[in-house]
């Protein structure tokens, strides 16, 4: 049973539009999302991470918000770059649950390609 | 930014043969982990350690073995290599009381033929 979703295994956008990527989740106990960057044949890098008690968190053109109610989040990059195109990993933990391990479960990934 | 290290970048072997994939970290972080991923997939937890002599399974059932007898040093080891042991292999390590943010190698793709 797949606990984090990510429906879109694409998406291409023109360069300086807006790159939106959906990731939804089943456990109602995770409180801590992160999106993470790939590149082939490298370690995914950390963007950007929002905690439940927010439901939006912003660092220069990566936003992430939050909808509990749906279990629901989601990256935009505004504007979008050549450079940001590669795989996009959104992944979710239960951080204060007792004995919380520090383990993150990961979507399957959405491959942006941003268009010149 | 953190440092995390991992040798070999590639490995290409034949069926039989025993590996140790190295992952070593700079920062002192007590919590480690191993990753693995195949294209198109989400990354799955193998291995993931608490500290020294620490090391547990993870969430996807592994014949790969760990061990963590150093705080920065985190190996991985296959007794016998498989084809199904083809993939990509990621060590990362955490910060913070609940290590909630991961920070990744680059990874070991590793090929058994």
């Amino acid at each position: 049973d797949q606990q984090v979703k990510q429906n879109s295994p694409s998406l291409s956008v023109q360069e300086g539009r807006i790159s939106i990527l959906n990731c939804d989740y089943t456990n109602s106990m995770f409180d801590y999302f992160l999106w993470y960057k790939k590149y082939p044949a490298e370690g995914p890098t950390f963007l950007i991470s929002i905690s439940s008690i927010k439901d939006k968190n912003e660092d220069g053109r990566f936003t992430v918000f939050l909808n509990k109610s749906a279990k629901h989040l989601s990256l935009h990059i505004v504007p979008s770059q050549p450079g940001d195109s590669a795989v996009y990993f959104c992944a979710a933990s239960a951080i204060f649950l007792s004995g919380n391990t520090g383990k993150l479960i990961f979507g399957q990934g959405t491959t942006l390609q941003v268009k010149p | 930014e953190a440092d995390i290290y991992q040798t070999p970048r590639y490995l290409v072997i034949g069926t039989g043969k025993k590996i140790t994939l190295e992952c070593s970290q700079t920062m002192g972080h007590d919590k480690m982990y191993w990753y693995q991923q195949d294209p198109g997939m989400e990354l799955h937890l193998i291995h993931y350690s608490y500290g020294v002599n620490s090391t547990e399974k993870g969430d996807l059932s592994s014949e790969s073995t760990v061990s963590r007898i150093r705080t920065e040093h985190f190996p991985l080891t296959l007794e016998s290599a498989r084809p199904s042991h083809t993939s990509q292999y990621l060590c990362a390590s955490s910060e913070g009381p609940f290590g909630e943010k991961l920070f990744f190698g680059s990874g070991t793709q590793l090929s058994v033929l």
